[in-house]
């Protein structure tokens, strides 16, 4: 089934402790890209990708890393968690390498940094 | 600045009613449009896209129109069903065309 994964889908962690999101998709997809999801302001991006080993800043990218080694996965890095992390988080892919293409979203990871 | 805003946060219709959600967006220069539902707890899932170069486009009951001139995009749910209740999200490609902006989102509520 063609389909983005994302891993874990719950983590509750403590302000400061290094955590990464996995996103991987099996659609052989040029671009990924991550977001976030918070009440009233809607879906925000991190950060995306054209190609392997090609990353950029999307409009809120303070405090994220991202890496993207393999065309597959594109993991979401937090180095030093805060409180206002906290948020709903999804990957997303597209065929094409330019992002203003359909866009397939993951499942979504709930984050809560305490 | 890029913006993708909806006319109205929410909507309630009877089972049965079409539905229409409109969406209002900043960027004159943006070929591209797209509509996602997302139901509670579920990823954004995609609906309906269309391109500048068309004015409508139909899917299975639902169909996009596309109002260049005034910046305006709407979706039409036909015979709208409980299962059509969901957040609704416009998004148009941004500027330098690498990404989707995303409007903030209507929230349909179908009651039979």
């Amino acid at each position: 089934e063609a389909q983005v994964t994302q891993n874990p889908r719950y983590l509750i962690t403590v302000t400061g402790k290094k955590l990464t999101v996995t996103c991987s998709q099996n659609m052989n997809h040029e671009y990924m890209s991550w977001y976030r999801q918070d009440p009233g302001l809607g879906l925000r991006q991190i950060y995306y990708s054209m190609n392997v080993e090609v990353t950029d800043k999307g409009d809120v990218p303070e405090g994220y890393k991202v890496s993207r080694k393999e065309k597959r996965n594109f993991p979401l890095i937090l180095e030093s968690p805060s409180p206002n992390q906290t948020s709903l988080y999804f990957c997303a892919s597209s065929l094409g390498d330019t992002g203003t293409d359909t866009q397939y979203f993951g499942p979504g990871t709930r984050l809560t940094v305490l | 600045g890029e913006s993708v805003g909806l006319h109205l946060p929410t909507l309630s219709v009877q089972e049965g009613d079409n539905s229409i959600i409109n969406c209002a967006y900043s960027n004159s220069a943006s070929d591209y449009f797209i509509w996602y539902k997302q139901e509670s707890g579920k990823g954004p899932q995609f609906i309906i896209d269309i391109r500048s170069n068309m004015d409508k486009r139909q899917g299975q009951r639902v169909t996009v129109l596309l109002n260049k001139t005034v910046k305006h995009l709407s979706l039409q749910i036909a015979a709208t069903q409980p299962g059509d209740s969901a957040v609704y999200f416009c998004a148009e490609a941004n500027q330098a065309g690498t990404a989707l902006i995303f409007g903030k989102g209507t929230t349909l509520s179908v009651s039979s």
